[in-house]
């Protein structure tokens, strides 16, 4: 089993359209979450921390459920400069005192006219 | 932008040779991450260096190497490059190493192995 897993998609969907991407994580030991954005070819870009409370930001909300060990990002008024790849990342700790980030495969995101 | 620089942008080598690839982080971030991401995939973490100490590895051979120095520059050396290590090499630096510390990424280099 993947330690992150994500729908790679495509989704397809029109301008104005709301769409959700969901994901689950293995590691209940995890200590942080974030969804990253990776427009083709560039490097990923931190899109927002999320946590058990949910947070919003603008038209992007990212929810945080731990007993189930999912986590959810919901993007209303889709705009074309949305569409991109969307990563789901967790952030735990290794037994060396460091931590790292662990990727879902991501999942790809195109709006339409 | 991030303030995190990779140098090269872009590199061919052919299998067998041996590559040093380069990031300078962020000013006071004293924890770099390197990550591989071949086409199609996210990022594979590959080792992390906290105050020129490598404190993490991921699955990857001892071919893959690296160095930070005092200055937050960090290199990574592969040797005896392999076609499946055509991919984006990313860095990433961050203040410490929490599990709760963001970690900003470089633009990354692409390297081709042919």
């Amino acid at each position: 089993r993947k330690e992150v897993e994500q729908d790679p998609g495509p989704f397809n969907v029109p301008e104005g359209a709301t769409v959700a991407f969901n994901c689950t994580y293995s590691n209940s030991a995890s200590q942080s979450f974030f969804w990253y954005r990776q427009d083709c070819r560039k490097e990923p870009k931190l899109l927002m921390s999320v946590y058990s409370s949910g947070n919003e930001d603008g038209r992007f909300t990212a929810q945080l459920n731990r007993a189930s060990q999912y986590i959810s990002l919901l993007i209303r008024d889709s705009k074309l400069s949305d569409s991109a790849t969307y990563l789901c990342v967790v952030n735990g700790l290794l037994t060396g005192g460091g931590n790292k980030l662990t990727f879902g495969t991501g999942t790809q995101l195109k709006v339409e006219l | 932008e991030t303030g995190v620089t990779q140098s090269p942008t872009h590199l061919i080598k052919t299998r067998g040779q041996q590559v040093t690839l380069r990031c300078s982080s962020q000013s006071g971030h004293n924890t770099v991450s390197w990550y591989q991401q071949a086409l199609g995939q996210g990022p594979q973490f590959i080792f992390q260096y906290y105050r020129e100490e490598e404190n993490g590895r991921g699955n990857f051979p001892p071919r893959f190497s690296g160095l930070q120095f005092p200055n937050y520059s960090s290199e990574l050396n592969v040797n005896a490059l392999e076609l499946d290590d055509s991919a984006l090499y990313l860095c990433a630096s961050s203040l410490e190493t929490s599990g709760t510390d963001t970690q900003y990424f470089g633009p990354g280099t692409r390297l081709t192995v042919l």
